[in-house]
C-alpha cells in the first residue's frame, strides 16, 4: 500500500550550517510532493513543492530533490538559522489525496 | 498566515460530549481538509469537501462527521466523545480537487477531552 517515511525522527544542526531532511516515499504513482514545516503549536506551512516531471526545484533557501528512481525525496535548507527549527513533513499526492510522513524535528544550536 | 481559519482554538469538554469545529478556507478555495493530528498518529486524513460535496472519506469515525455550507465554510462534528479524541483538528483548504494541489492549512483546533 502507499506509505510516506521519513529516515531521520530528529536532526540537530548548528546554526549557519546546511540541514538535509530525507523522505521515502513507496507509492509509484505519486506525482506530485510537498514540504511542509510545522512550528509548535501551529498549523503546517507549506515550504516548496514539486512535481515529478522535474528532479530539482529552488526556493529561497531550500531547495527540494527528487530520485523517482530509488523513491526519494529531500529538502535541504541553507545556513540554517534558529527560527527552521520546527518539524518537517513529506507529503505525496496522487489522485484525489496527500498522504504524510511522521515528520522530523529539526533542532538549530546557536 | 495561510488565510484558512478555524474556530475555536482551543476546546475543553467530557467524554460523552458533542463538539463543532469551524473552519473558513482561502478564499476562491473550493475544496476543504480535515486532518486529526495526535502525538502518536501524525498527520491523519479525515474526511475531504469540494464545493458542497463529500469528496473523500479517510480515517473518519462514525462518531464524526462533517459538512460543507454553500458559503464554503465547513464544519466537524465529534460526538460521543472519548479520551482518545484529543488531539489537533486541521482544516486546510486548496483551490480545487486532487492529490495535486497544495494544501493550506489552518491554525488548528486542539480538543482535550477529559
Amino acid at each position: 500500500g502507499e506509505s510516506v517515511g521519513l529516515h531521520l525522527p530528529t536532526l540537530s544542526v548548528q546554526e549557519g550550517d546546511n540541514s538535509i531532511i530525507n523522505c521515502a516515499y513507496s507509492n509509484s504513482a505519486s506525482d506530485y510532493f510537498i514540504w511542509y514545516k510545522q512550528e509548535s503549536g501551529k498549523g503546517p506551512q507549506f515550504i516548496i513543492d514539486i512535481r515529478s516531471n522535474m528532479d530539482k526545484r529552488q526556493g529561497q533557501r531550500v531547495t527540494v530533490l527528487l530520485n523517482k528512481t530509488v523513491k526519494h525525496l529531500s529538502l535541504q535548507i541553507a545556513a540554517t538559522q534558529p527560527g527552521d527549527s520546527a518539524v518537517y513533513f513529506c507529503a505525496e499526492g496522487s489522485n484525489y489525496k496527500l498522504t504524510f510522513g511522521k515528520g522530523t524535528l529539526l533542532t538549530v544550536n546557536p | 498566515d495561510s488565510g484558512v481559519t478555524q474556530t475555536p482554538k482551543h476546546l475543553i469538554t467530557a467524554t460523552g460530549q458533542r463538539v463543532t469545529l469551524r473552519c473558513s478556507p482561502r478564499s476562491g478555495d473550493l475544496s476543504v481538509y480535515w486532518y486529526q493530528q495526535s502525538l502518536d498518529q501524525g498527520l491523519q486524513f479525515l474526511i475531504q469537501y469540494y464545493n458542497g460535496e463529500e469528496r473523500a472519506k479517510g480515517n473518519i469515525l462514525e462518531r464524526f462527521s462533517a459538512q460543507q455550507f454553500p458559503d464554503l465554510h465547513s464544519e466537524l462534528n465529534l460526538s460521543s466523545l472519548e479520551l482518545g479524541d484529543s488531539a489537533l483538528y486541521f482544516c486546510a483548504s486548496s483551490e480545487n480537487t486532487g492529490g495535486r494541489e497544495t494544501q493550506y492549512f489552518g491554525p488548528g483546533t486542539r480538543l482535550l477531552v477529559l
